[in-house]
């Protein structure tokens, strides 16, 4: 069965990086691409981005433009979130989410379990 | 960017009860529409898909309907295990916006 298995949780100051890990199994990662959202406390979610498993190619949102950087390794069937810059209002829950596409239609079935960057000084 | 706006934000209903949750888009999305249900803790669910398409798994008892602009979900007889936040996705363009969210709680 499809699984996605997140990183813990991580605190980290303002200004400060974090890379969350996104572990796959369970499908051929090449034939997917994953996404980000995130979810601030007792908010909506927030779509981040998207990676193709097949050649590494993306799509950030326009708001994360040149502080996020979303990378795989299909040697290990894993896609990382690395977000830079960190602020107070950058504290989230962190999802990868594999993404499903046939004939127009596009959905994500599969979500990892999620991973909370606390920023705090 | 497209804009999603939910209605309502919460939701007070009993089991039993049929229940319907709106979504609007800010400018048309086709029937790029996807609706998740999410509860405290736990990461998205998904229930429908492409507006009116029931994701595998999920009860009958979901429905979803629209197109263009406006779209809803339906709960037709809520079961306790309902009582969740359902959050509507736009898939039409990217950045893939999300609705705000609608919380749905037991009366």
């Amino acid at each position: 069965q499809v699984q996605l298995v997140q990183s813990g949780a991580e605190v980290k100051k303002p200004g400060a990086s974090v890379k969350v890990s996104c572990n796959t199994s369970g499908y051929t990662f090449t034939r997917y691409g994953i996404s980000w959202v995130r979810q601030a406390p007792g908010q909506g979610l927030e779509w981040m981005g998207w990676i193709s498993g097949y050649n590494g190619n993306t799509n950030y949102a326009q708001k994360f433009q040149g502080r996020v950087t979303m990378t795989t390794d299909t040697s290990t069937s894993t896609a990382y979130l690395d977000l830079r810059s960190l602020r107070s209002d950058d504290t989230a829950v962190y999802f990868c989410t594999r993404d499903y596409y046939t004939s127009g239609s596009y959905y994500n079935p599969f979500w990892g379990q999620g991973t909370l960057v606390t920023v705090s000084s | 960017d497209i804009q999603m706006t939910q209605s309502p934000s919460s939701l007070s209903a009993s089991v039993g009860d049929r229940v319907t949750i709106t979504c609007r888009a800010s400018q048309s999305i086709n029937s790029f529409l996807n609706w998740y249900q999410q509860k405290p803790g736990q990461a998205p669910e998904l229930l429908i898909h492409t507006a009116s398409s029931l994701h595998s798994g999920v009860p009958s008892r979901f429905s979803g309907s629209g197109s263009g602009t406006d779209f809803t979900l339906t709960i037709s007889g809520l079961q306790p295990e309902d009582f969740a936040t359902y959050h509507c996705q736009q898939t039409s363009s990217t950045p893939y916006t999300f609705g705000q969210g609608t919380k749905l709680e037991i009366k």
